[in-house]
């Protein structure tokens, strides 16, 4: 079975700061992860995802992640915090090898941006 | 290109009542999925449609719970008869046959059993 595990519920950081949301998975084979993006009252947007090949993947927005398979992490960085980015962040991981599709979520991180 | 779009946003209903919601997927994805964020939980799956066949519903919750997709193009998730515990955010998403798995959401409905 699959598992995500994000650490720490909510963050808050100052606008300019460096973003850091981190992402621990589990996985019996080896993973797609993802990271998605809920803004409110709205859906969840793709920010990045890992598929193969290079480790550290950009996104949309200024994010990056990078995946170690060593420490089985995907933490989502960002080097300068803007107002803009408040919202819900979820880690995701699917099996890349079958045909189960499912996503597993982590619970999700909050991000708050003070001006 | 039109994402996928979910209706109803909102629905307010009674336990025992019965409640279908609607998913129309990306135009020309053939997977379409159900999930579910209850109140303070995480994102949970309920199903998998690849065209018009369940290709996965290991996370379908109970025999409360049906979904259809006749034609292989839009979804409907049917709960009957609701309870309480069926409250939260049901969303849908979509993905062409591809590897990678990259799935587009809905913007979700709410539903709330009274």
């Amino acid at each position: 079975a699959q598992s995500v595990t994000q650490l720490g519920s909510h963050v808050s950081v100052s606008e300019g700061a460096l973003v850091l949301l981190r992402c621990n998975y589990s996985s019996s084979v080896p993973p797609y992860l993802f990271w998605y993006v809920q803004y409110p009252n709205q859906g969840l947007q793709l920010l990045l995802k890992y598929t193969t090949g290079a480790t550290l993947v950009k996104g949309i927005n200024g994010f990056e992640a990078e995946f170690k398979k060593s420490e089985t992490s995907f933490h989502l960085t960002k080097p300068s915090a803007h107002m803009s980015d408040a919202a819900e962040y979820f880690c995701a991981v699917s099996k890349s090898d079958t045909g189960r599709r499912a996503l597993t979520f982590g619970s999700g991180t909050r991000l708050q941006v003070q001006p | 290109e039109a994402g996928v779009t979910q209706f109803p946003s909102h629905s307010v209903i009674e336990k025992g009542q019965t409640v279908t919601l609607r998913c129309d997927p990306i135009s020309g994805h053939d997977n379409l999925y159900w999930y579910r964020r209850v109140m303070g939980k995480e994102i949970k799956f309920l199903l998998h449609f690849v065209k018009e066949s369940k290709q996965d519903e290991s996370g379908m919750p109970n025999n409360r719970f049906l979904a259809e997709r006749t034609g292989g193009t839009y979804s409907t998730l049917k709960v009957q008869p609701a309870e309480l515990e069926d409250s939260g955010v049901y969303f849908c998403a979509s993905s062409q046959e591809n590897w990678g798995n990259e799935q587009y959401f809905g913007p979700g409905t709410r539903l709330t059993v009274t």
